[in-house]
């Protein structure tokens, strides 16, 4: 089946510090990536949409310039969080929607981000 | 904005028992999804479904479109089956998915 892998699991940074996440279809093209982040007890929220080859779309209240999205390939997709600061800390997954008319949603293992 | 209502939000039961979890959605969709997470945080697929039953070992999943109302059941609970079930509907096209908040199962031996 299809497989997401998503890198690191957990990552500790120091404050004003980037942190580099990674994800990546294993056996299938994923067109679309979706990067979600979740707070404890929260339900996921969508930060943004990336499609191979263009910019990556933000929701409302994300930064752009702070969450840096990167969708070069069809098979590799990563966030990066610049200038950490401890409010970032929170959970983040992405998951991937293939190239085909078929509308699942793997999702990768997610990254436990703690900002020190 | 599609609204999701999961209910229970919390549900502990003896292992055997009959689990439901009910989904409510404000907003037309072309499919839903059933997702579960474990403590470790990783999410899995379990169903995506536009129309009807689908069932997979002891989980089944049903949904009403023109109710706009899913259920997910699971039969023969296990503790292996602690998790949180997230109810996720999509609009369709390139969008991403809404979540419900997910409801928290325990299953006790």
């Amino acid at each position: 089946g299809a497989v997401v892998s998503q890198h690191p699991s957990w990552v500790i940074c120091k404050s004003g510090t980037s942190v580099k996440i990674e994800c990546r279809s294993l056996d299938f093209q994923a067109t679309t990536m979706f990067w979600y982040r979740q707070f404890p007890k929260q339900s996921l929220m969508l930060m943004a949409t990336s499609n191979e080859g263009s910019k990556a779309t933000y929701e409302q209240g994300v930064e752009k310039d702070k969450f840096l999205i990167n969708h070069a390939s069809l098979t590799l997709s990563t966030l990066t969080v610049t200038s950490a600061h401890p409010e970032d800390s929170s959970f983040y997954i992405c998951s991937a929607r293939a190239r085909t008319g078929w509308y699942g949603y793997t999702f990768g293992s997610g990254t436990r981000l703690t900002v020190v | 904005k599609n609204e999701v209502e999961q209910s229970p939000q919390n549900l502990t039961a003896q292992e055997g028992e009959f689990i439901t979890i009910n989904c409510s959605y404000s907003v037309g969709i072309s499919a839903l999804h059933w997702l579960q997470q474990h403590p470790g945080g990783g999410i899995v697929s379990l169903f995506m479904l536009s129309s009807g039953k689908k069932k997979h070992g002891r989980l089944i999943a049903t949904i009403n479109i023109q109710e706009k109302h899913s259920s997910l059941h699971i039969t023969a609970s296990h503790p292996r089956d602690s998790a949180v079930y997230i109810c996720a509907p999509n609009g369709g096209g390139a969008d991403g998915l809404t979540f419900g908040k997910g409801t928290h199962l325990i299953i006790q031996p």
